[in-house]
């Protein structure tokens, strides 16, 4: 059974730092790519960011260049989210879901991390 | 930058079929852009049900199937059951960069 379970959301305040961490399990983890989207209150579904199989290519939306970074370990069976200069409007919800094998998409959800930025 | 549109909201009645629509501000959306559509429901992470416009996880019930209808990608459900009230998102792929619909909150009533 493929379970991807996130953990690390917490309360940050404005311009600090938290780190998602994502462990998937059920499934031959270096062979896909992983994504995080996110889910402000109330709002749809934005997509963040995703890396491959390797961790050789990464990409980001816009608003987060510069300030999050994925990476993953392939030997932990997990992909991180490091969260920098967190604002206001980072508040939300952060899903990982892995990506659809050989065509672009997101099977599998994990159950998401709420990461609150306030002062 | 790519907008993408969905109906913001749809009532069907039980039994009944509804087709959910998902455009883009560039133009046409077409099967290279790989539309996906996925469900939410209150308090649930999303849940995919149709990958590169028509294809079909293992897990979608047959009565979700995806398309194209001219220049957008669509959602039809056959035979809606109560269970299908949810928020349904379509995601699509401009240059590789993933970019989802602002939801359709479907009611069945």
């Amino acid at each position: 059974e493929v379970q991807l379970v996130e953990s690390g959301g917490a309360l940050a305040q404005p311009g600090g730092s938290l780190r998602l961490s994502c462990a998937a399990s059920g499934f031959t983890f270096s062979s896909y790519w992983m994504n995080w989207v996110r889910q402000a209150p109330g709002k749809g579904l934005e997509w963040v960011a995703n890396i491959n199989e390797d961790g050789s290519e990464k990409y980001y939306v816009e608003s987060v260049k510069g300030r999050f970074t994925i990476a993953r370990d392939n030997a932990k069976n997990s992909v991180d989210l490091q969260m920098n200069s967190l604002r206001g409007e980072d508040t939300a919800v952060y899903y990982c879901a892995r990506g659809t094998t050989g065509v672009p998409g997101a099977d599998y959800w994990g159950q998401g991390n709420l990461v609150t930025v306030s002062s | 930058q790519t907008v993408v549109t969905q109906e913001p909201s749809l009532t069907v009645s039980p039994g009944g079929t509804v087709t959910l629509t998902c455009t883009s501000s560039t133009g046409e959306v077409t099967s290279g852009y790989f539309p996906n559509w996925f469900q939410q429901k209150p308090g649930q992470a999303p849940r995919a049900l149709i990958y590169a416009t028509s294809k079909k996880h293992s897990w979608t019930p047959a009565r979700f199937s995806g398309s194209l209808l001219g220049d957008k990608a669509a959602l039809t459900l056959s035979g809606v059951q109560p269970e299908d009230e949810a928020e349904y998102y379509c995601l699509v792929f401009y240059g590789g960069v993933p970019i989802f619909g602002g939801g359709t909150k479907l009611t069945v009533l």
